[in-house]
Order: structure tokens, then C-alpha cells, then sequence
């Protein structure tokens, strides 16, 4: 079945960079996302990667896909008090199909 | 992006009673929208799709007499937990699909508290 890890917790010093990693296991996944989860609100998707990319960059945030590793992850630069939350990365086999979750990272950004 | 509302942000009921729960697409329709619960500091969990025009498709454990789904428009899911017990309590999230379905966006959520 499917199934994504992430580690639990990541302390940074603000301005440095923050690299949240993730894996997964279904070799199908086709589309994997970054969403970010402020307490009590919602989900923000932050950046999509399709399976046949290795690498997306959109401002201070760039991800990396290892298709061979099943290893995608989320590095913040310039990390600032404002991305502290709790990072979730997803995976879906097809567009419009429903996320698999993993347990979701928390990003602690110290001044 | 694009924004997809729920209704209410925040609901106590008593164990017993139904509630219902909206989730709306404001800018684009979805023919499908996907309902997750999320327990304190846990992850997302799918409980179920819904369908615009037929039946949602449930998850394996999620009692679909219970949390009953209807797809009423292509902007529009609602979630009614039937009597509802106090272990219902959770955060329900929904979510639905955009631009081809690359981009999913969610709801900002909705706290149920069952007493």
C-alpha cells in the first residue's frame, strides 16, 4: 500500500536554510506536494512536482525529487519566523485523485 | 491560488444531534471533493470522495450511514455527521481539485466538538 514518512521536527536559526525531507513507496506516484498547516487553519499548498522532474524552484522554496529513492524534499531559504508550521508532503497517482499524507514535519524557526 | 470555503469554522453540538459541515469551491467547480479528518498533531486522514451526481465513495472503516455525503452542485459538498458521539470530535478538512487536477486545494477547516 501506500505509505509516507516524514521526520517529526526541525529546529532552524531564522535566515537559515531548512530542508524537510519525505519518502514514499509507491513507485506510481505521479504527483507529489508540499503543503504548509498553520495551527488551526487549513491547508496551503505551497509547490506540486511531477514524477518526471527532479527539481522545482519557486522563490525561497526549491524541491527535489530522487525517483530512484523515493526521497522528495522541501528546502526553505532564508528561513524566517512566519514558516514556522507543520509541513505536510503528499503523494497522488493521478490528477484530481485524493492525497496520501505523510505524518507532517514541524518546523520551528528560532530568532 | 484558488479558494475553497467550509462551513461553519467551528461547531460544539451535543452527543446525539447531526451536523452539517459545507464545503465550497468559490472560484472554479469541482466535480470531485475529497473529505479528510485530522486528529491533534496526527496527519490527514481520506475519509471519503464525493461525487457531483452520484454517490461519494467511502473509505474502508468510515461508517457512510454515519457521515453522510451529498454533492449537490459542482461548487458545493456537504459532510452531516449523524448522531454524533464524542469521539466524532475532530478537524474535517475538504478538499478539491483545480486546473486539471494538478493543484488540489483545501478548506480551511472545521473543529467539531461533541459533548
Amino acid at each position: 500500500g501506500e505509505d509516507v514518512e516524514q521526520s517529526l521536527f526541525l529546529s532552524v536559526r531564522e535566515g537559515d536554510s531548512s530542508v524537510i525531507n519525505c519518502t514514499y513507496t509507491d513507485s506510481s506516484s505521479t504527483y507529489l506536494y508540499w503543503y504548509k498547516q498553520e495551527p488551526g487553519a487549513g491547508l496551503q499548498l505551497l509547490t506540486y512536482i511531477f514524477s518526471n522532474m527532479d527539481m522545482k524552484q519557486d522563490q525561497r522554496l526549491t524541491v527535489l525529487l530522487n525517483k530512484k529513492d523515493k526521497h522528495l524534499s522541501l528546502r526553505i531559504a532564508d528561513t524566517q519566523t512566519g514558516d514556522s508550521a507543520i509541513y505536510f508532503c503528499a503523494e497522488s497517482l493521478n490528477a484530481g485523485n485524493m492525497l496520501t499524507f505523510g505524518g507532517g514535519t514541524r518546523l520551528m524557526v528560532k530568532p | 491560488g484558488a479558494v475553497v470555503s467550509q462551513h461553519p469554522s467551528r461547531v460544539i453540538c451535543k452527543s446525539g444531534t447531526s451536523v452539517k459541515i459545507e464545503c465550497r469551491s468559490l472560484d472554479f467547480q469541482a466535480t470531485t471533493m475529497f473529505w479528510y479528518r485530522q486528529f491533534p498533531k496526527k496527519s490527514l486522514m481520506l475519509m471519503a470522495t464525493s461525487n457531483e451526481g452520484s454517490k461519494a465513495t467511502y473509505e474502508q472503516g468510515v461508517e457512510k450511514d454515519k457521515f453522510l455525503i451529498n454533492h449537490a452542485s459542482l461548487t458545493l459538498s456537504t459532510l452531516t455527521v449523524t448522531s454524533a458521539h464524542p469521539e466524532d470530535s475532530s478537524f474535517y478538512i475538504c478538499s478539491a481539485p483545480y486546473v486539471a487536477g494538478y493543484e488540489q486545494y483545501f478548506g480551511p477547516g472545521t473543529r467539531l466538538t461533541v459533548t
